[in-house]
Order: structure tokens, then C-alpha cells, then sequence
């Protein structure tokens, strides 16, 4: 059974990069059919789709976060890594990675980490 | 940015009755829509993709309909384990976007 998991500070400071990893078992992220991705949720909020990534190291992002977001794979480690620059209050919250069948459908899900950004 | 818009915001249901949630899509989508379930400390799960086809494991309770701009999800009898958040994500195209979601809550 696939499992993913996000790892990763839990405390960011306002204008540094926020690092995550997300570790997958039971299946290789090398897998053709599937696609990596990131998605997260302020507190009491909403789902923010952040990026993909495929194994090979083609990447989407969301227009939105474009110019801060990098997405890595290391297929030798089996994980795919986040990295968000210059964050501020507003990058507060549960970042989930899911695995996604050709960049559609999220699954499944890791079960999310908190990161706050404070100083 | 497709815009997904979820309603009502909360639903008040009685278990064993029937809910219907509703999620609209600022332009055609087809039927590339996918709903998800969350509950308090959980990460989604998810539960229909295509608009209409129940991912694995998902009980028949469940279904999904709609195309175009407007999907319905329907939980035909409310269990106790079915309160929860749900969401609707589009992946017709870029950004992935989802909608704002419907607490379904007990009565």
C-alpha cells in the first residue's frame, strides 16, 4: 500500500525558504503513470494547489506562488522535496503531498505537516 | 483560474437522510472534477473522479453527477463516519483549483 510523508521544520522564519520533503513507501516514485504533488491548507481554510513534479523532473506550479516555488525529485531516495522562498504569515499552514494519476485526482495523501511562519 | 464555487457552506443533516451538495465551475470543465472527503485532523480523501466514479473502496452511498459547470455529490443515507468537510477539485486546467468546501454537519 502506497504511503506518503511529509517531513520538514515546522517553524520557518518570515522572509526564509520553507523546506519540506515528502518521503514515498510501498512504490516507487519512478513509476510512469503517476505525477508528485503539493498542496496546502491555512488554518480553518481551504486547498491551495501548490505544484507537480514528475520523476523525470518536469514540474507545474501555480501561477500564483510561481516565482517563490521550486519542486525536486531524488529517485534514488524515493522522496520529492518543496522549497518556498521569502515566506510571511500568510504561507501559515498544513502542507499535504499526495501522489496524482497524470496530473488530475489527488491519491492518496500524506497526513500533513504544520508550518508556521513567525518570528 | 477556473473558479470552483461549493454549496451551501454547511449542511445540517440527519443520519440515514439523504445530502446533496452542489459545486459549480466558472467555465466547462467536462467532467474532469473530482470530490474529496476531510475529516477534523485527517488529510482529504478521495472519494469520486471523472465526476461520477468512485475511487476505490469507497462505499456506494456515494455518488457523484454532472458536466459542464455543474456537479452534484449525494451521500444517499448519512452514516455517523460521513460527517465531514467535502471538497471539489476541477483538473480540466491549469492551476488545479478547488472549491471553498460544504461542512456536513449533524442535525
Amino acid at each position: 500500500q502506497l504511503q506518503l510523508q511529509e517531513s520538514g521544520p515546522g517553524l520557518v522564519w518570515p522572509s526564509e525558504t520553507l523546506s519540506l520533503t515528502c518521503t514515498v513507501s510501498g512504490g516507487s516514485i519512478s513509476s510512469g503513470d503517476y505525477w508528485w504533488g503539493w498542496i496546502r491548507q491555512p488554518p480553518e481554510k481551504g486547498l491551495e494547489w501548490i505544484g507537480v513534479i514528475y520523476y523525470s523532473g518536469s514540474t507545474y506550479y501555480n501561477p500564483s506562488l510561481n516565482s517563490r516555488v521550486t519542486i525536486s525529485v531524488d529517485t534514488s531516495k524515493n522522496h520529492f522535496s518543496l522549497k518556498l522562498s521569502s515566506v510571511t504569515a500568510a504561507d501559515t499552514a498544513l502542507y499535504y503531498c499526495a501522489r496524482t494519476y497524470g496530473n488530475n485526482w489527488f491519491d492518496p495523501w500524506g497526513p500533513g505537516t504544520l508550518v508556521t511562519v513567525s518570528s | 483560474e477556473i473558479v470552483m464555487t461549493q454549496s451551501p457552506g454547511t449542511l445540517s443533516v440527519s443520519p440515514g437522510e439523504r445530502a446533496t451538495l452542489s459545486c459549480r465551475a466558472s467555465q466547462s470543465i467536462s467532467n474532469n472534477l473530482a470530490w474529496y472527503q476531510q475529516k477534523p485532523g485527517q488529510a482529504p480523501r478521495l472519494l469520486i473522479y471523472g465526476a461520477s466514479t468512485r475511487a476505490t473502496g469507497i462505499p456506494a452511498r456515494f455518488s457523484g453527477s454532472g458536466s459542464g459547470t455543474e456537479f452534484t455529490l449525494t451521500i444517499s443515507s448519512l452514516q455517523s463516519e460521513d460527517f465531514a468537510v467535502y471538497y471539489c477539485q476541477q483538473y480540466n486546467s491549469w492551476p488545479l483549483t478547488f472549491g471553498g468546501g460544504t461542512k456536513v454537519e449533524i442535525k
